[in-house]
Order: C-alpha cells, then sequence, then structure tokens
C-alpha cells in the first residue's frame, strides 16, 4: 500500500462543475496536509494547506481533512478549462530526530472541458 | 523578486559524466530539497537540508550527491553510479514556522542521458 494514495485520472468535468479529488493516507500520525496543482512541464504550484479536520475555503478552492478516515480531498467549484492540471496531494510526516517531509501522491489528471 | 531558481533549464549529459545542478533561493528559507519526478509519477525525495552544513539522504539518494555551504544554495550533483538519470528535477525549500512546511517549488531542470 502507497503511503499517499490518489486515484490517476483522468477526471474529466465540464466547464462551470464542481471537481472532486480525492487522496488517503497511511499514517495516522501525519500532521499537515497540501494539494499542489501541476500544469504539464512545469513545476508544482501550492494551492491549499490544511491543518485540522473540517473544511478551509480559498477561492473556488476548499480543502476537506477527516483524520479519523485518513482522507483528504479537494474541492474545485466553477471549474475553468484553466484548472485542468495534474493535482498532487502531499502529507507531512515526522521522522526521528526531529526531521520532516513531505510525501506525495503520484497525483490525478483533472480535464475540464468547455 | 522573491523566489527559487534553478539551472540550466534543459540539461543533456553523456553516459559515465558527472553533472551539477543549481538550485538557489533568497526567500531566506532554512529547509532546502531535491525532488526527482519521472512521467505520470509522484515526487521522490532525492536529499533534503535542514540547515546549513547539514543534510539528510531521501529515499533514492544512491548515485546522488549534495552540499549545502550557504542558507541560500543546495546544488545536486548526478554522478556516473546513477544509474537511469533522465527526469524532471525539482528543487523546493521552506521556512519560517516549520511545523507547517509548506515547500516552495523552483522551475525544474529537465536532465537527459543522452
Amino acid at each position: 500500500q502507497k503511503e499517499v494514495e490518489q486515484n490517476s485520472g483522468p477526471l474529466s468535468v465540464p466547464e462551470g462543475a464542481i471537481a472532486s479529488l480525492n487522496c488517503t493516507y497511511s499514517d495516522r500520525g501525519s500532521q499537515s496536509f497540501f494539494w499542489y496543482r501541476q500544469y504539464s512541464g512545469k513545476s508544482p504550484e501550492l494551492i491549499m494547506s490544511i491543518y485540522s479536520n473540517g473544511d478551509k475555503e480559498d477561492g473556488r478552492f476548499t480543502a476537506q481533512l477527516n483524520k479519523a478516515s485518513q482522507y483528504v480531498s479537494l474541492l474545485i467549484r466553477d471549474s475553468q478549462p484553466s484548472d485542468s492540471a495534474t493535482y498532487l496531494c502531499a502529507v507531512k510526516r515526522l521522522f526521528s530526530g526531529g526531521y520532516n517531509k513531505l510525501i506525495f501522491g503520484a497525483g490525478t489528471r483533472l480535464a475540464v472541458h468547455p | 523578486d522573491g523566489g527559487i531558481t534553478q539551472s540550466p533549464k534543459y540539461l543533456f549529459r553523456k553516459e559515465g559524466q558527472n553533472v551539477t545542478l543549481s538550485c538557489e533561493q533568497n526567500l531566506n528559507h532554512d529547509a532546502m530539497y531535491w525532488y526527482r519526478q519521472d512521467p505520470g509519477q509522484g515526487l521522490r525525495l532525492i536529499y533534503y537540508s535542514q540547515i546549513v552544513n547539514d543534510f539528510q539522504k531521501g529515499d533514492i539518494a544512491e548515485g546522488y550527491s549534495v552540499s549545502r555551504e550557504k542558507k541560500e544554495s543546495f546544488p545536486l550533483t548526478v554522478t556516473s553510479a546513477q544509474k537511469n538519470p533522465t527526469a524532471f528535477y525539482l528543487c523546493a525549500s521552506s521556512g519560517g514556522d516549520n511545523s507547517y512546511n509548506e515547500q516552495f517549488f523552483g522551475p525544474g531542470t529537465r536532465l537527459t542521458v543522452l
């Protein structure tokens, strides 16, 4: 089982619809959760961070975290063709010695069609 | 203008050559990271450094080396021991409140072995 799992997609949604991207993680000790957007051939761009159970909204984006179910999701309202990209879920883990690092999922490809 | 720069954007290497990828940041971040991304896959951690003159191996450090002599700089050397170096290399940094560890990425270097 991978530490961070995402459906690879593609997830195809019509313009104006809500896109729902999901991510599950295996380590119950994980503390912080991030969503990155990556356009083809470009580097990842941080779009959302969430640390507590519940919802966090930023513009058209809402991140949802459920630590009991080890599940984090990203909702994109009023999807636009410019939202077409790969969305990477990342989970922060602590290691001995005080070090921490992000564990990334393989990403979900989103395609928004006009 | 604050940010992370990587150079070169594209790099071609012959078999048996060592090459060095540059990563510089002017965000005053303490931590810096190197990732590798292969087509259709997530990011895999090569090396990371949380303070100057200290660095740790990530998940796939074999065939790579790093140094961290200055806070702003974290160069990565891909040695001839790396069996399959063709990939997209991403440098990231994080700082401020370390408990959040939001990482921000540079534009990347695409390495191709001829």
